[in-house]
């Protein structure tokens, strides 16, 4: 059965922390992996996705990294304003997409 | 990246009464898709809603009870019937990209309140 596991549930940080969100998954034929990032009440807004083991991609502060097994959303120096809770998915067959619970994520000033 | 729209952002709604939420697309889209995200959980997908064929319903949803729509390439209906307290949930509308990625867009969601 397909799996996506985050973690840590929540993550609380001071304003120019670095650290990172993990996210592993067990799936049969990875067609991509997804981040998005969800603030309350709203939807998930789309962020990355990558496609094979090595790929890298990075947005501002945010940087996403694949492996066969595994992806790391890496948040460096956060702001208040990265306050959110982050989405990772995967996407198997026929745009058929697993999320996993989300890692909730506070930033402190 | 398409721009979605749904209506209501929320209701509150009386046990064994049914809800139809819309979504709209500004644009043309071949897949759109339904979600629920019930309180501080995450998204589990409730079916895939193509144009001019029916839609597909995961694993523990059926159409009697959440009936789905999709007359065009814009726009899709979600029907939420007899509804009990434990329908209590966002819904969330998405599409695929228009640019034939995979990435789905989603929309702002509906927060359904059943008392």
């Amino acid at each position: 059965e397909d799996q996506v596991t985050q973690s840590p549930e929540a993550l609380r940080l001071q304003e120019g922390e670095s650290s990172s969100l993990n996210c592993s998954y067990t799936v049969s034929g990875l067609r991509g992996l997804f981040w998005y990032r969800q603030d309350p009440g709203k939807g998930p807004e789309f962020l990355f996705t990558l496609y094979s083991a090595g790929e890298e991609k990075e947005k501002e502060r945010l940087k996403a990294t694949l492996t066969k097994k595994e992806s790391f959303l890496h948040i460096t120096a956060p702001k208040p304003e990265d306050s959110a809770t982050y989405l990772c998915a995967v996407q198997v067959r026929n745009n058929d997409m697993r999320f996993g619970a989300g890692t909730r994520l506070t930033v402190k000033p | 990246s398409a721009v979605i729209s749904q209506k209501p952002s929320r209701d509150i709604c009386q046990r064994g009464t049914s809800l139809t939420i819309q979504c709209q697309v500004d644009s043309q889209v071949t897949m759109m898709f339904w979600y629920r995200q019930q309180p501080g959980q995450s998204l589990t997908l409730i079916a895939t809603a193509n144009q001019g064929s029916e839609a597909t319903y995961e694993s523990g949803f059926v159409i009697d009870k959440f009936p789905i729509s999709r007359p065009n390439l814009t726009f899709s209906t979600l029907t939420v019937s007899n509804m009990s307290p434990e329908d209590s949930s966002i819904y969330l509308c998405s599409s695929s990209g228009t640019s034939g990625t995979d990435t789905q867009y989603f929309g702002p969601g509906t927060r359904l309140t059943v008392l």
